[in-house]
C-alpha cells in the first residue's frame, strides 16, 4: 500500500532540546516537504528537496534543519533555536511533473 | 508575491444544504489550483485539481469546483452536505515559475448541523 508515514504522531519535548520527526514515502516521488500547521494559519512551508542530497528553504526555515540521503526519506529537525516549536508538522510529496502533493497524517510535537 | 486568500474561516451549513466555499487567488501566471480537505489531527486529503481545459472540475465526495479566470477564484461546491463533511478545507496554488511548490490558503472550517 502507497503512501507517506510520520512518526510519532505525538511528540513531547522539552526546551532546549533537538528533536527529530520521521518522513518516509514509498510512492517513488522525487519531491518532498515539509510544512508547518498552526490554528488559523494554514499551512507554511518550512524545507523542501526535489531530489536526494539537495533542499531548499521555505518560508519559514529558520530555527529547522533537514537532510535527504534518500528518495524515501526526509527527515526534519527541529532544533533548540526554533523559537516557537509547539505545533502540527505535516510532510508531503509530489512527483516533479505533476504538481499535486500527498500528505502524511502528521506529527504534533509540543515542546514544554 | 503570490497569495491565496479564503475569506470565510467559518462555515455552519445544515445536513442537505449546499456548500460553497470561497478561494481567491493572486497570481502572474495561468495558475494550477487544488482543493484539499483536513479531518481533525490527520493529513490533507486532495479532492480536486484543475490544470487547463474545463474550468468545471468534479472531484471526490461528491465535490466539484469551478474555475473564473476573470474573478481569480476557484471556488469548491457541494449540493447536498452529509455530516461527514465537517473538516477544514483548503484551497491551494501553484504554477511553473514555483515548480513544485503550492501556497495554501488559511483554510475554511465546517461545520454541519444535524
Amino acid at each position: 500500500d502507497g503512501g507517506i508515514t510520520q512518526s510519532p504522531k505525538y511528540l513531547f519535548r522539552k526546551e532546549g532540546q533537538n528533536v527529530t520527526l520521521s518522513c518516509e514515502q514509498n510512492l517513488n516521488h522525487d519531491a518532498m516537504y515539509w510544512y508547518r500547521q498552526d490554528p488559523g494559519q494554514g499551512l507554511r512551508l518550512i524545507y523542501y528537496s526535489q531530489i536526494v542530497n539537495d533542499f531548499q528553504k521555505g518560508d519559514i526555515a529558520e530555527g529547522y534543519s533537514v537532510s535527504r540521503e534518500k528518495k524515501e526519506s526526509f527527515p526534519l529537525t527541529v532544533t533548540s533555536a526554533q523559537k516557537n516549536p509547539t505545533a502540527f508538522y505535516l510532510c508531503a510529496s509530489s512527483t516533479q511533473v505533476a504538481y499535486e502533493q500527498y500528505f502524511g497524517p502528521g506529527t504534533r510535537l509540543t515542546v514544554t | 508575491a503570490q497569495s491565496v486568500t479564503q475569506p470565510d474561516i467559518h462555515i455552519t451549513v445544515s445536513e442537505g444544504a449546499s456548500l460553497e466555499l470561497r478561494c481567491n487567488y493572486s497570481y502572474g501566471a495561468t495558475p494550477y489550483l487544488f482543493w484539499y480537505v483536513q479531518s481533525p489531527g490527520q493529513g490533507l486529503q486532495l479532492l480536486l485539481k484543475y490544470f487547463s481545459g474545463d474550468t468545471l472540475v468534479q472531484g471526490i465526495k461528491g465535490f466539484e469546483a469551478e474555475f473564473k479566470r476573470s474573478q481569480s477564484s476557484f471556488n469548491l461546491r457541494k449540493p447536498s452536505v452529509h455530516w461527514s463533511d465537517a473538516a477544514e478545507y483548503f484551497c491551494a496554488v501553484g504554477d511553473e515559475a514555483a515548480g513544485n511548490k503550492l501556497t495554501f490558503g488559511g483554510g475554511t472550517r465546517v461545520l454541519v448541523k444535524p
